[in-house]
């Protein structure tokens, strides 16, 4: 079955990188465009951009240029994000969704687990 | 301060129905299709509805999307106590180029 696996939870100290990593699996990788979306404590979804897989061409969302990287490695079918100088309000669950494209529209399925980031000193 | 507007809370008892509405505007549903993610408590969030009414398959037909002009709406029918969850609404803005949300209701089944 179709399905996205991220990595586990992490604890970093301001200033420091992380990068998490999404595993898609049942389906043919480049044929598909990630997204990537963050949840802080207690909010709401923010939509950070998304990664065409086939062609590697990132897009960000507003708010998220500068310290946010996507990228891939399609041997693996694995899509990344990598924050670097993160700071506290970068704590949040970060999650991969895989676009679906119909003639009748566009939406996210299915969804990672995601990925809880914790930055603290 | 979400792009998509939608109530925080909403309510009902086992058996009723209750709406969530989403209003946006002309550059995100008003020219874009509207799907929707329930999101139950400690999940991730989970494809409801797409392309404004149509469901998955796997999600129970008690569960109805609509839109007209600026908003959507969802309708559960036949309220379930595991239907308590968060539920957002998503479109794509053609203005911010970008998907965006509303802020999410939070069903409670009393």
């Amino acid at each position: 079955q179709v399905q996205l696996v991220q990595s586990g939870s992490e604890l970093k100290k301001p200033g420091a990188s992380v990068k998490v990593s999404c595993k898609a699996s049942g389906y043919t990788f480049t044929s598909y465009a990630m997204n990537w979306v963050r949840q802080a404590p207690g909010q709401g979804l923010e939509w950070m951009g998304w990664i065409n897989t086939n062609t590697g061409n990132p897009t960000y969302a507003q708010g998220f240029t500068g310290r946010f990287v996507f990228s891939l490695d399609t041997s693996v079918s694995t899509a990344y994000l990598q924050i670097s100088s993160l700071k506290a309000e970068d704590t949040a669950v970060y999650y991969c969704a895989r676009d679906e494209v119909a003639t009748m529209g566009w939406w996210f399925d299915p969804w990672g687990q995601g990925t809880l980031v914790t930055v603290s000193s | 301060q979400s792009v998509l507007t939608q109530p925080p809370s909403a309510s009902g008892t086992p058996g009723q129905r209750v709406t969530i509405s989403c209003s946006g505007s002309s550059s995100n549903i008003g020219s874009n299709t509207v799907n929707w993610y329930q999101q139950l408590p400690g999940t991730a969030p989970k494809l409801l509805i797409y392309s404004n009414n149509q469901r998955p398959s796997g999600v129970p037909d008690r569960f109805s999307g609509s839109k007209s002009g600026t908003s959507a709406s969802l309708a559960i029918s036949g309220l379930q106590s595991e239907d308590e969850a968060d539920y957002y609404c998503a479109a794509w803005d053609d203005s911010l180029h970008g998907w965006v949300f509303g802020g999410g209701t939070k069903l409670t089944v009393l």
